[in-house]
């Protein structure tokens, strides 16, 4: 089935780690996209990539880092530098940068 | 930057009624899509629809780009129905997304 992954469904960070999100994809898709969720709200864009090694900042990139090496993978780096990472984190995918997104099943980040 | 405004932010419904979303933007857009997020925070795509009026089954959207609103329309609401419903505007020539903050919805049985 065609579709878009994340792992882990559920990830616990220490404070001062990084820790990394996984996003796959394998609609053949050059666009993806990493959005946060916070409870009651609305998404908001982390980082974007409508071409292999090649990504955007969005509206809320500070503490966070990203790489696309491959087209079909898209992982997030949460860093010790974001101070309030305890949110749900959705990765989404589209055609091209105007076309429908598609959305994974998210990674809810929990900081101990 | 766009402001992008749900309304209304709550709704409850009988099972069998209908309902009209509305989403109203604050600046010209290239594109816009309404989703449907469940309550296990999966967010299905229901329509991409930068102008006009579409239609899927029981779901139909109309946006009048010009007068910068959308409107999502549930005939015959069913329990699966509930959940958040989102609208998403592109800002012109930029890719980027911008999201409304929801309208929740909760049909009875």
């Amino acid at each position: 089935d065609g579709g878009i992954t994340q792992s882990p469904k559920y990830l616990f960070r220490k404070e001062g780690q990084n820790v990394t999100l996984s996003c796959e994809q394998n609609l053949n898709h050059d666009a993806m996209y990493w959005y946060r969720q916070d409870p009651g709200q609305g998404l908001r864009l982390i980082y974007y990539s409508q071409i292999v090694n090649d990504f955007q900042k969005g509206d809320i990139a500070e503490g966070y880092s990203v790489s696309r090496e491959k087209k079909e993978s898209f992982p997030l780096t949460v860093t010790s530098a974001q101070k309030n990472p305890t949110a749900f984190y959705l990765c989404a995918s589209s055609i091209s940068g105007r076309e429908t997104q598609y959305f994974g099943p998210g990674t809810r980040l929990l900081v101990l | 930057g766009i402001q992008v405004e749900q309304s209304p932010p709550d709704l409850i419904l009988q099972e069998g009624a209908n309902s009209t979303l509305r989403c109203n933007f604050s600046d010209s857009v290239n594109n816009l899509q309404w989703f449907h997020q469940n309550p296990w925070g999966q967010l299905i795509n229901l329509f991409y629809i930068p102008s006009g009026t579409k239609q899927n089954g029981r779901l139909s959207a109309t946006t009048v780009a010009t007068e910068r609103y959308s409107l999502l329309y549930i005939s015959s609401s069913q329990t699966t129905d509930s959940g958040v419903y989102f609208c998403a505007v592109e800002r012109t020539g930029t890719y980027k997304y911008i999201f409304g903050t929801g309208t929740r919805l909760k049909v009875l049985a």
